[in-house]
This record gives C-alpha cells, sequence and structure tokens, in this order.
C-alpha cells in the first residue's frame, strides 16, 4: 500500500511570508502527526491530529498551525515565516495514537527560508 | 518541560564494533520507541517497549527499558556498514506526547 506522501517536497521561501505543508497518510490511518527537524535540534514535536481533532500540541509559536480533513489528510501552516524556520518538516501517520505504537514516516517538505 | 536525552551524539566505530546509545527521561515513561534514520531519509521505525525491564532483541540489536521506566538503550553487536544512520528514542511522557530524544550519528568505518 501507498506510504505517506508529503507535498511539497521542497520549497524556498522569503521572510514574512507563509507557507502551507500537506500529508497524505497512509490509508486506514486515522492519527497524523507534524515534526519539524534540525541539525541541532532534532525532531521536536509539532501537534498531532486524530480523527480531525488536535490531540496534542508541541511547544511552538501560534505561527504554526495545521488541520486535519475528513479523509485524514492534514495541512500544517506557517505564518510570517522567519529564517529560523528554516527545517525538513516530518509528518508521521500511524493507525491509532501515536503513543500506542509505530508511526510512519512521509520523506518530508524541506523548507528553505531566505 | 518533559525531556529525552540521548547520548551520545556521534559515535565512529570500526565495522565489527559493539556500538550503544542511550535514552533518558527526566520523568516515567509509559513506553519508549526506537527509530533509525538513514542519511537523507526518513525515520523508520525499529520497535515498542513498553514493560519495565523489558528487553527486546532484533538480529543483532538489543533494546531495553529500564526498571523505573525512565531511560532505555539500544545494543548494535558487531556493526556492520548498513548500520550507519541516526537512532532515535521517543518516549510517551504523562500528557501522550511522542517526546523525540536528539538521536546518536552512527558512522562505520570499512
Amino acid at each position: 500500500k501507498a506510504g505517506v506522501t508529503q507535498t511539497p517536497r521542497y520549497l524556498i521561501k522569503t521572510r514574512g511570508q507563509q507557507v502551507t505543508l500537506s500529508c497524505s497518510p497512509i490509508s486506514g490511518h486515522r492519527s497524523v502527526s507534524w515534526y519539524q527537524q534540525t541539525p541541532g535540534q532534532g525532531l521536536q514535536f509539532l501537534f498531532e491530529y486524530f480523527s480531525e481533532t488536535q490531540r496534542n500540541k508541541g511547544n511552538f509559536p501560534g505561527r504554526f498551525s495545521g488541520r486535519q480533513f475528513s479523509n485524514s489528510r492534514s495541512e500544517m501552516n506557517v505564518s510570517t515565516l522567519e529564517l529560523g524556520d528554516s527545517a525538513l518538516y516530518l509528518c508521521a501517520s500511524s493507525y491509532g495514537t501515536t503513543n500506542t505504537g509505530e508511526l510512519f514516516f512521509g520523506e518530508g517538505s524541506r523548507l528553505t527560508v531566505l | 518541560g518533559q525531556q529525552v536525552m540521548q547520548i551520545p551524539q556521534y559515535q565512529h566505530v570500526q565495522e565489527g564494533e559493539d556500538f550503544t546509545t542511550y535514552c533518558n527521561s527526566s520523568t516515567t515513561l509509559s513506553n519508549i520507541q526506537w527509530y533509525k534514520q538513514r542519511p537523507g531519509g526518513h525515520p523508520v521505525f525499529l520497535i515498542q517497549l513498553v514493560k519495565s525491564g523489558e528487553v527486546k532483541k532484533q538480529k543483532r540489536l538489543t533494546f531495553q527499558f529500564g526498571e523505573a521506566k525512565k531511560n532505555s538503550s539500544l545494543h548494535i553487536t558487531a556493526t556492520q556498514t548498513t548500520d550507519v544512520g541516526t537512532y532515535f528514542c521517543a518516549g510517551v511522557d504523562s500528557s501522550y506526547k511522542l517526546i523525540f530524544g536528539s538521536g546518536t550519528r552512527l558512522l562505520v568505518r570499512p
């Protein structure tokens, strides 16, 4: 079966712009979680959605937001981009919630902010 | 807030040597997961440990969960070049968040 699909894979933005990233989970998976990966900070949890509800949120400013649709696809949005937002954004899906078992990660969306 | 510390940050070994990475939490974890990320790739699930003192093996990999459920380790026996990558632990805290450790990058000299 198809894996987790993230789009776009690469994008370049300038400071002050906003960006929307998309994640299509594995069919049947109801949980989608988002992580920011940078060389110095590892994998930082952004948020988790389960059946269209935000279940948990990490310690990121309000510029970072997300949502999940009825088909379990998820989007995350970053407004007023800053240079420090440059990172690999990874989406992961799981059948149950993230604390219960295996996460399946997508290839990521690499964001560069100039 | 909840932190999961992982050491060492890097380890460079000769092929055939053993390797161990350690994961420590400031609070009790309900379970812990381990992932491997190859260079340029995405994290791939290895295993989940749930019980206090649990030990699980996958071929040359041995995973342990501490008795107090605050620490965990991954040991690789006789490393191979295919073991190269970054190993992450991820612990579930009291609010059911999955918190990733900072990762240990393993380099293997052939």
